[in-house]
């Protein structure tokens, strides 16, 4: 089955505890991508990536950090979490950036909760 | 500032009658635009989408308007079902190789029986 896998569903850490959230897909796509979701805010990137060894950033990467090594995987980084990074975070791919319209499959999302 | 503008946070419509979901754009180098549907504990999903060179694409119940002279797209869903509750994203893309999908802030449809 194609899908985008997300882990963990849920997480509750502490102010300052390193953590990665893993996503990888399956459909061999080359664009990878993260969002953040917050009440009144709607979907916002963080970072995306073109292929294996390119990315950028996208509306609110502070804070974040991601790899992209393998084509299937996009793992983002918090490296000092804060309080602010609550939020419910999702991962997307696509089979390719710059093709207009094409479509992007997301997971189903990691719930954040930074104490 | 924010380039696409889905102004109702929410609506309420009854079963068997027409949604209709609002989004603007400010961004005239938009030239495809996309719906995506959310169901709370599940990442959203893709439902249609219209390229800036036409102005209307029907899918099923599911039909999107675009006027671009207004920079406005319409979403419409006839007949409504209770299934179709969910929160709807308008999201916009310039395409090419640096282009994004920009988001709005999404409007909660509920549909009720």
């Amino acid at each position: 089955e194609a899908q985008v896998t997300q882990n963990p569903r849920y997480l509750i850490t502490v102010t300052g505890k390193k953590l990665t959230v893993t996503c990888s897909q399956n459909m061999n796509h080359e664009y990878m991508s993260w969002y953040r979701q917050d009440p009144g805010l709607g979907l916002r990137q963080i970072y995306y990536s073109m292929n294996v060894e390119v990315t950028d950033k996208g509306d609110v990467p502070e804070g974040y950090k991601v790899s992209r090594k393998e084509k299937r995987n996009f793992p983002l980084i918090l490296e000092s979490p804060s309080p602010n990074q609550t939020s419910l975070y999702f991962c997307a791919s696509s089979l390719i950036r710059g093709k207009k319209g094409e479509k992007l499959f997301f997971g189903s999302g990691t719930q954040l909760s930074v104490l | 500032d924010q380039q696409v503008k889905q102004n109702s946070p929410s609506l309420s419509v009854q079963e068997g009658r027409i949604s209709i979901l609002n989004c603007d754009y400010t961004n005239s180098m938009f030239d495809y635009f996309l719906w995506y549907k959310k169901y709370p504990a599940e990442g959203p999903t893709f439902l249609i989408s219209i390229s800036s060179i036409k102005d209307k694409n029907e899918d099923g119940r599911f039909t999107v308007f675009l006027n671009k002279s207004a920079k406005h797209l319409s979403l419409h869903i006839v007949p409504s079902q209770p299934g179709d509750s969910a929160v709807y994203f308008c999201a916009a893309s310039t395409g090419g190789s640096q282009g994004n999908l920009i988001f709005g802030k999404g409007t909660k449809l509920s549909v009720k029986p």
